[in-house]
């Protein structure tokens, strides 16, 4: 079955730039989305269709791709960034959306 | 913006039912697509499936065909996912999730309940 694959952990020092990548074989065909989740709280969706930010969410979120990886960037990470972090994306075969296993991002 | 409303905290027994609901405020659902997605303690994210109301059938996640049922009622804005023949495996946070209207069948979340605890013990 489809997967998207996704680092367990990433860690930065604030201020630092943060690169986050989710690989699947459908990426090219299929737009990527990621989402931000801190502890107890409701995931937030943080980039869209690969490269678009929603309104509100600051600049220094980024998206990328390049083959089968799309990459979430954040430059000048702060404290508050810390959160875990997940792909998400169709199957082209089923039309299902599938998540990554996530990414905890440390501060 | 849309907000989503779910339905309390749930515990219930090995074997029962359970059925959550998404109550859309500020906008439709009709053309928008409907995601359940179920997060296990100290998991991560899990598809379960959707429904975008306007076409009526709901798709699933292979794991869950045929334990999980998916509806929404338009009149209503309120969509619904029933959880058949539960077990201890199944607690977990249970959160509904739509997408703004992009004339496809792509399901992605813009907007997102507060989750409702689903507990499961004898």
């Amino acid at each position: 079955s489809y997967e998207l694959t996704q680092p367990p952990s990433v860690s930065v020092s604030p201020g630092q730039t943060a690169r986050i990548t989710c690989s699947g074989d459908a990426l090219p065909k299929q737009y990527a989305y990621w989402y931000q989740q801190k502890a107890g709280q409701a995931p937030v969706l943080v980039m869209y269709r690969d490269t678009e930010r929603p309104a509100g969410i600051p600049e220094r979120f980024s998206g990328s791709t390049s083959g089968t990886t799309v990459t979430l960037t954040i430059t000048a990470v702060q404290a508050e960034d810390e959160a875990d972090y997940y792909c998400q994306s169709t199957d082209s075969i089923s039309i299902n959306a599938l998540f990554g296993g996530g990414t905890k991002l440390i501060v | 913006q849309v907000q989503l409303v779910q339905s309390g905290a749930e515990v219930k027994k090995p074997g029962s039912s359970v059925k959550v609901s998404c109550k859309a405020f500020g906008g439709t659902i009709t053309r928008n697509a409907i995601s359940w997605v179920r997060q296990v303690p100290g998991q991560g994210l899990e598809w379960m499936g959707g429904i975008i109301p306007i076409f009526g059938t709901a798709n699933y996640a292979q794991k869950f065909e045929g334990a999980v049922t998916i509806t929404a009622d338009e009149s209503t804005n309120t969509a619904y996912m029933e959880l058949n023949s539960l077990r201890p495996e199944d607690t977990a946070i249970y959160f509904c999730g739509r997408g703004s209207n992009t004339g496809t069948t792509e399901y992605f979340m813009d907007a997102w309940g507060k989750g409702t605890p689903v507990t499961v013990s004898s």
